[in-house]
């Protein structure tokens, strides 16, 4: 089965700020890989898609890189509204495999 | 619009059993994987399951493996989760999810309690 490593498990981070969030496949998985935004009782929105590609209707503050095992989600200046949990999820193969999910906090 | 709507959870006892069931409609159902996804209280995503458009291939974690059973009825737009010899440790939300997991439905709780 496929790890996915998530990091920081937690971040603390202004409005305005820039933050990075880093999923590490244990395996090369191509870039076959979304992120994922979680707020509280709510359904999980995709927000990346094939690592890089962003979702239609997500602001384009949101962007994602990588292939092979290492992916990062950036958002390059976090909004009130951004302070949620966030996922990635491998589907490369079987098992798919969630990260264990950032949870990204107001300063 | 594509639209998922989960039904079927609520409380059941250890080893009871239960059928998730999820209407799908806004895109052609027929053409598209599906899956179920879990998510514990206060805990993070775990994927339970997919099935093909076709039902030829079927996947399931290995938490859930002889116990749960994925199927779908694409003339109903339907995809379903029949869970036997459920446990406490299945007590999580349950969603439905568009093939990639693009689109979830609002999921549906399924609390396994004596």
């Amino acid at each position: 089965d496929i790890q996915m490593t998530q990091s920081p498990s937690s971040l603390s981070a202004s409005v305005g700020d820039r933050v990075t969030i880093t999923c590490r496949a244990s395996q090369g998985i191509r870039n076959d890989l979304g992120w994922y935004q979680q707020k509280p009782g709510k359904a999980p929105k995709r927000l990346i898609y094939a690592a890089s590609s962003l979702q239609s209707g997500v602001p384009s503050r949101f962007s994602g890189s990588g292939s092979g095992t290492e992916f990062t989600l950036t958002i390059s200046s976090l909004q009130p509204e951004d302070f949620a949990t966030y996922y990635c999820l491998q589907h490369n193969s079987y098992p798919h495999t969630f990260g264990q999910g950032t949870k990204l906090e107001i300063k | 619009e594509v639209q998922l709507v989960e039904s079927g959870g609520g409380l059941v006892k250890p080893g009871g059993s239960l059928r998730l069931s999820c209407a799908a409609s806004g895109f052609t159902f027929s053409s598209y994987s599906m899956n179920w996804v879990r998510q514990a209280p206060g805990k993070g995503l775990e994927w339970v399951s997919s099935i093909s458009s076709s039902s030829s291939y079927i996947y399931y974690a290995d938490s859930v493996k002889g116990r749960f059973t994925i199927s779908r009825d694409n003339a109903k737009n339907s995809l379903y989760l029949q869970m036997n010899s459920l446990r406490a440790e299945d007590t999580a939300v349950y969603y439905c999810a568009r093939d990639m997991v693009d689109y979830w439905g609002q999921g549906t709780l399924v609390t396994v309690s004596s």
